[in-house]
């Protein structure tokens, strides 16, 4: 159980275009999930709590307007890269858990490569 | 500020012996600690949790120790084998709820048949 879905696995875009990925719970309810970016050798950087109908909190240093978060369902929260540029390359990861979930256990998508040309 | 310090980003062992990783945090005060493990192009696979009023724990050949005097969690693999080759994590539960961890760099392990 507690299975999160990431898609696409990996992307590749032209500056300037936006780009969108997907995290699913397949198996539970997320009331929470988690987006993070990851470079080369350094750790997960959260970058925004996403709770299920109500706003993304971001942390500080991310442009809420670069990266557009949407949770509108219970199993599905989406991360928007607006006019994507070659500095937002990277590895992004989401993870969720819910009330089905054990506690304080984030369960973590496949992550996605993003490649901006 | 909080810092999260792994011992190093490289750890070759044999095969069959036993892998200690470590994890060192400062001007912290978590209520947990977690382990991840971490293969390359993936996303982190959950391990272990240790609360902060327990001194070990174990999970198979997993055994986690937390020391909040130490500030320091030791994360051992027993009869380690190549399968077990893999960048390893440790997080800590930070303030301002819904769960949130901070995760450290990572330390890979490599084991040697």
């Amino acid at each position: 159980g507690a299975v999160v879905s990431q898609h696409p696995s990996r992307v590749i875009c032209k500056s300037g275009t936006s780009v969108k990925i997907e995290c699913r719970s397949l198996d539970f309810q997320a009331t929470t999930m988690f987006w993070y970016r990851q470079f080369p050798k350094q750790s997960l950087m959260l970058m925004a709590t996403s709770n299920e109908g109500s706003k993304a909190t971001y942390e500080q240093g991310v442009e809420k307007d670069k990266f557009l978060i949407n949770h509108a369902s219970l199993t599905l929260s989406t991360l928007t890269v607006t006019s994507a540029h070659p500095e937002d390359s990277s590895f992004y990861i989401c993870s969720a858990y819910g009330q089905a979930t054990s506690e304080n256990i984030q369960y973590f998508g496949a992550g996605t490569r993003l490649s901006v040309l | 500020s909080q810092k999260i310090e792994q011992n190093s980003e490289a750890l070759n062992i044999q095969e069959g012996k036993t892998a200690t990783l470590t994890c060192n945090y400062t001007n912290y005060s978590p209520a947990y600690l977690q382990w991840y493990r971490q293969d390359p192009g993936r996303g982190p696979v959950f391990l272990l949790l240790i609360r902060e009023n327990e001194k070990e724990k174990r999970k198979e050949r997993l055994k986690v120790t937390f020391d909040t005097t130490l500030k320091q969690s030791l994360f051992h693999i027993t009869a380690s084998q190549p399968a077990d080759s893999a960048t390893y994590l440790c997080a800590l539960d930070r303030s301002g709820g819904y769960q949130k961890v901070t995760f450290g760099i990572g330390t890979k392990l490599q084991v040697i048949p």
